[in-house]
């Protein structure tokens, strides 16, 4: 049971180009969610996170959305840069105090020059 | 701030061999966590620690793996009688409590013959 999901597995963007990744969750319990990013032989790089109470959180060219009701998330990156080619995982919280987190699957970013 | 280390990056055994993992946390967090990725999947949640009480284990972690935090610093991952299925990511991670952002490790990529 994947209760985090990422529907896309790659995305292509042109550098300076929006760059727009989503992710799906089932869990209406969770209250918070994180989004990381992962270069090829390193671990997890935090990124952005937002709570359950926000429905918008920015940091320089990040932006994570929340639609609650949709139980969806979406990390928008404007403008799009060759170092930001990546796999990135959105992961959420099922409680408000452990830390534990449930990870999708990851969608790869390519930006192109 | 040095980072989550961990020790090795890559350990490559037999089947039915014991191996063990170590991890050094961010010297002022008192959680660490442990974490698995396979392939095409997100890192998988095994179990933490807040300082050196093990407070949850997932039901992924099965009777051959033990982890402990003897000092409430650096944790050990024990995988006993390795079996194939164990090849994986061993990631680690800390985070200072609560919702705050986890920190994770290179990890160590264990491959089991």
């Amino acid at each position: 049971d994947q209760q985090v999901k990422q529907n896309s597995p790659s995305l292509s963007v042109q550098e300076g180009r929006i760059s727009i990744l989503n992710c799906d969750y089932t869990n209406s319990m969770f209250d918070y969610f994180l989004w990381y990013k992962k270069y090829p032989a390193e671990g997890p790089t935090f990124l952005i996170s937002i709570s359950s109470i926000k429905d918008k959180n920015e940091d320089g060219r990040f932006t994570v959305f929340l639609n609650k009701s949709a139980k969806h998330l979406s990390l928008h990156i404007v403008p799009s840069q060759p170092g930001d080619s990546a796999v990135y995982f959105c992961a959420a919280s099922p409680s408000s105090n452990t830390g534990k987190l449930i990870f999708g699957q990851g969608t790869t970013l390519q930006v192109k020059p | 701030d040095t980072g989550v280390s961990q020790n090795p990056r890559h350990k490559i055994t037999k089947r039915g061999q014991n191996v063990t993992f170590r991890c050094d946390p961010i010297s002022e967090h008192n959680r660490l966590y442990w974490y698995r990725q396979t392939l095409g999947q997100g890192p998988e949640f095994l179990t933490y620690f807040q300082n050196e009480a093990q407070l949850e284990k997932s039901r992924l972690l099965s009777d051959r793996f033990s982890a402990e935090r003897p000092k409430g610093s650096f944790s050990t991952l024990e995988i006993q009688r390795t079996e194939q299925g164990d090849s994986a990511m061993y990631l680690c991670a800390s985070s200072w409590q609560g919702n705050s952002p986890l920190h994770f490790g290179n990890g160590t990529r264990l491959t089991v013959t």
